[in-house]
């Protein structure tokens, strides 16, 4: 399997800040890998895919970045609802496999 | 709209048997197959597998072959999730996703925790 080791496992931003979130896969995923966002009880929610691309309705402030084994996910400007986890997903091969994960609070 | 209703929280104790339903609608149900994700309290998110919704074919991911079995109530654009003698390690929500034209889980069902305990 695709071992996805994600970074930091939690990060404390001040609002305006930047921040961005690292995955590392066990092998080349070719950038089949997507960011997701999760909040307290809630459901994951999509904000990048295909490594780079924003999903519809995501703002802006949100992006992807990586090829082979690296990949990151930026936000630029941190928000009150940015808080949350963050999840990475590859996509590759079967099974397809998360990161570890990261939380995400406001300062 | 495209939604994903899950089934209520289930208590059961262990050795017993339970059923998650995720209903679909917004959709053909037969377009898109429909994948499984466990998340244990405090967790990460773990693939379980997922069924071809046209076949009925069920693909699992090699921790949840055995005890796991995905189905179908097609007419009623419904998926199911049955766990079969429960142990303390089900302990978790699970929860139901569809990938959209991006080929990405974009539609996800509101999660179905599972508590056993005796």
């Amino acid at each position: 399997d695709i071992q996805m080791t994600q970074s930091p496992a939690s990060l404390s931003a001040s609002l305006g800040e930047t921040i961005s979130i690292e995955c590392r896969a066990s092998e080349d995923i070719y950038s089949n890998l997507a960011w997701y966002q999760q909040k307290s009880g809630k459901s994951p929610q999509l904000l990048i895919y295909a490594a780079n691309r924003l999903q519809d309705g995501v703002p802006s402030r949100f992006s992807g970045s990586g090829s082979g084994t690296q990949y990151s996910l930026k936000i630029s400007g941190m928000q009150p609802e940015d808080e949350g986890d963050y999840f990475c997903l590859q996509g590759s091969k079967f099974p397809w496999t998360f990161g570890g994960g990261t939380k995400l609070e406001l300062k | 709209q495209i939604q994903l209703v899950q089934s209520g929280p289930e208590l059961k104790k262990p050795g017993e048997s339970v059923k998650i339903s995720c209903k679909a609608s917004g959709y053909t149900f037969t377009d898109y197959a429909m994948h499984w994700v466990k998340q244990a309290p405090g967790k990460g998110l773990k693939w379980m597998g997922w069924i071809n919704t046209y076949t009925g074919k069920p693909t699992y991911a090699d921790d949840f072959k055995g005890r796991f079995v995905f189905s179908l109530e097609a007419s009623a654009s419904t998926a199911n999730l049955q766990i079969s003698n429960l142990k303390n390690e089900d302990t978790a929500t699970y929860f139901c996703a569809r990938q959209d034209r991006t080929g990405w889980f974009a539609y996800w069902g509101q999660g179905t925790l599972v508590t056993v305990s005796s």
